[in-house]
């Protein structure tokens, strides 16, 4: 019952560019922060963004999030093979009183 | 550093109830600020939140799953857990307990035990 809705995937060469969207309503992310999971194959997730566009320490800088409105975006500058996992966007649902999280999105490094 | 595990039996069958519990270790479960969650993956798909509880006991869940989930916590133990009753196959998923700061972020999560609903 996601109700964050993600492209299912995504791909790019080493050192492109891919950006992953994540799309909300009014009571999600028109109202809250959001936040980027990673999920590296066989793990559990990792904080990689909080509060819309802040980095956890330790994750580099190549990691950008954005907000507007009711969508957010993650980008990957320069991407590398290790970044190759599957990502999940979040935010509160006033709604719903709760944590939602988004469908999740493979990347693939071609 | 603070770390999380989950533990607790790897099959339930049908109508019965999972229990999980979560041990942190590496700090205090009573920190003020921090809530404890629960979050679930069926394998192949997405992140699903379960329900979060405060170390007084304060809890706050998932409206889908509320009928049937309760958290609890042992701050002696420095513990807290999750039922579920009346579980089915579609309960069958990674089960990973986590630290939320606040109403916030998930962050850091336990490595994860998957449960099985079945006879």
């Amino acid at each position: 019952q996601s109700v964050l809705t993600q492209p299912p995937s995504a791909s790019g060469t080493p050192g492109q560019r891919v950006t992953i969207s994540c799309s909300g309503s009014s009571s999600n992310i028109g109202s809250n922060y959001v936040y980027w999971y990673q999920q590296l194959p066989g793990t559990a997730p990792k904080l990689l963004i909080y509060r819309n566009n802040q980095r956890p320490s330790g994750v580099p800088d190549r990691f950008s999030g954005s907000k507007s409105g009711t969508s957010a975006s993650l980008a990957i500058s320069g991407l590398r093979s290790e970044d190759e996992a599957d990502y999940y966007c979040a935010a509160w649902d006033d709604s719903l009183s709760g944590h939602v999280f988004g469908t999740g999105t493979k990347v693939t490094v071609l | 550093q603070l770390q999380l595990q989950e533990s607790g039996p790897g099959l339930v069958k049908p109508s019965e109830t999972l229990s999980l519990t979560c041990t942190v270790s590496g700090g205090s479960i009573s920190s003020s600020s921090y809530y404890w969650g629960w979050i679930r993956q069926p394998p192949g798909k997405g992140l699903e939140w379960i329900g979060s509880i405060y170390y007084s006991g304060s809890t706050y869940y998932n409206p889908s799953l509320k009928s049937r989930v309760t958290i609890s916590v042992d701050t002696s133990k420095n513990q807290f857990s999750l039922k579920l009753s009346s579980v089915t196959a579609a309960d069958t998923a990674v089960y990973y307990c986590a630290r939320a700061k606040g109403y916030d972020w998930f962050d850091p999560w336990g490595q994860g035990t998957l449960v099985t609903v079945s006879s």
